[in-house]
């Protein structure tokens, strides 16, 4: 079972910036919170993921709450092409049985509109 | 291009036929793996590699037979499969995972297999 809970869909206006929620209530203290996204009959790609501290690179940033309980993912100006379905996925940060897996949910699907 | 390569990119198969997917990565990846996806469900893991050597099956039926002949390169050899098996196969990359799991995985951009 995922260990995440996104929203199913949510919708952003192009050039604004989207905000996107994820609760892991559950994570522990050695696990990472990582973001993938598929755009449509693609394969998943790599967004962005972090430990304990905001993270940010040229594609997004990443806020996790001080409890680590919940992070949202922020493409600061959304496109057209950011449309896609965005996975928010928990993961060991230390090698063990199952580590390995990427467990993904159902994700949120965002819809940027002209 | 991802650097991750697929092929072939569609795939129609009938029930009794043996065909073989194929993935290949130059990003300098160790780890190697085969994804499922489903429609309506979301990505299931089959099969990992690690320096070749096979290190997780997902409980897949053994008319999926995945071969990973070097670090580059790894297959998926199909045979006798059922229409339920239609997806996307996704093949995806990583780094050595070594003791920190510090890293992403590189996607491919899948083969759609139809069978019938």
């Amino acid at each position: 079972d995922a260990k995440t809970t996104q929203p199913p869909s949510m919708d952003c206006a192009e050039g604004r910036a989207a905000n996107l929620p994820c609760n892991h209530s559950t994570i522990s203290g050695n696990e990472y919170v990582y973001w993938y996204r598929q755009i449509h009959s693609q394969g998943p790609q790599y967004i962005i993921h972090g430990l304990k501290n905001n993270e940010t690179n040229e594609m997004a940033s990443l806020i996790i709450t001080e409890d680590r309980k919940s992070s949202t993912l922020i493409l600061p100006h959304a496109t057209l092409r950011d449309t896609a379905v965005y996975y928010c996925i928990v993961r060991p940060a230390y090698s063990g049985a199952g580590s390995y897996q990427l467990t993904f949910g159902k994700g949120t699907k965002l819809s940027v509109i002209p | 291009e991802t650097g991750v390569t697929q092929t072939p990119r569609h795939l129609v198969m009938g029930m009794t036929n043996k065909k073989s997917l194929k993935c290949e990565q130059h990003l300098g990846h160790n780890a190697m793996y085969w994804y499922k996806q489903s429609a309506k469900k979301p990505l299931e893991l089959m099969f990992v590699y690690n320096f070749k050597e096979q290190t997780e099956n997902n409980s897949v039926p053994s008319r999926f037979s995945p071969e990973c002949p070097n670090s580059s390169h790894l297959f998926l050899h199909l045979h006798t499969l059922q229409p339920e098996d239609s997806a996307l196969y996704l093949c995806a990359s990583s780094q050595d995972p070594g003791q920190y799991l510090n890293y992403g995985y590189t996607f491919g951009s899948g083969t759609r297999l139809t069978v019938v």
